[in-house]
């Protein structure tokens, strides 16, 4: 079967570093994304894992480990912007499977 | 260069109509699939189109059908509405059929009523 678990929901305080954990189940696996949705707007592209280890872009990195189907988006020196949906979505075979996502609020 | 551009932004349609949107993809971008979005979720897929064929398949029922255009623009069709069908609809295009990533348009926004 295919299946995505994430935190529904995560707070957090401006300048602090979070983890958004996501495990995943899919038939085939061919990487991992991770998406930024903000509301009322559409997803962005953030991240992408095909090989276990950590992926670094900046303020963001991503982490994958295939044998545990585990993947984590951390973000560092949050920023009041950074309050938004993160959507884990592990490409199988021809079709992206997004999680009901994590909206993360961030405090000042 | 111009991003995914979804036609129309919004719609409201009656119970049993049909409803036609439409999607013209990154200039370049071959691979078009289109995504249900209801309040609190993450996007459903629905349908991949690759130079023109179907290449994939979400579980929606055949009211809902697809297809790409030459150019690589597509139009999602959904037949007999019902008001469970009320949601966004995001069409994103991409580079291949594999690993590369979505580019996703702003969205329909379709109500039912």
């Amino acid at each position: 079967g295919q299946n995505i678990d994430q935190p529904t929901e995560m707070t957090a305080t401006e300048g602090a570093i979070v983890q958004i954990n996501c495990t995943y189940q899919t038939s085939g696996f061919n990487g991992l994304f991770w998406y930024q949705q903000h509301a009322g707007e559409a997803p962005t592209f953030l991240s992408y894992n095909v090989l276990d280890g950590l992926e670094e872009k900046g303020r963001f990195s991503s982490f994958l480990s295939r044998s545990k189907g585990y993947s984590y988006l951390l973000l560092k020196e949050l920023q009041m912007k950074d309050s938004a949906s993160y959507l884990c979505a592990p490409l199988g075979t021809y079709k992206y499977i997004f999680g009901t996502g994590t909206r993360l609020k961030v405090l000042a | 260069d111009a991003g995914v551009t979804q036609s129309p932004t919004h719609l409201i349609k009656t119970r049993g109509q049909h409803v036609t949107l439409r999607c013209s993809p990154i200039s370049g971008h071959k691979s078009v699939s289109w995504y249900q979005q209801v309040l609190g979720q993450g996007p459903q897929f629905i349908f991949q189109y690759y130079e023109k064929e179907e290449r994939g398949r979400g579980n929606f029922p055949d009211r809902f059908s697809a297809r790409q255009f030459p150019n690589y623009s597509s139009e999602l069709n959904v037949n007999a509405l019902l008001l469970g069908d009320s949601a966004l609809y995001l069409c994103a295009s991409s580079w291949g059929q594999g690993n590369s990533p979505l580019h996703f348009g702003n969205g329909t926004r379709l109500t039912v009523t």
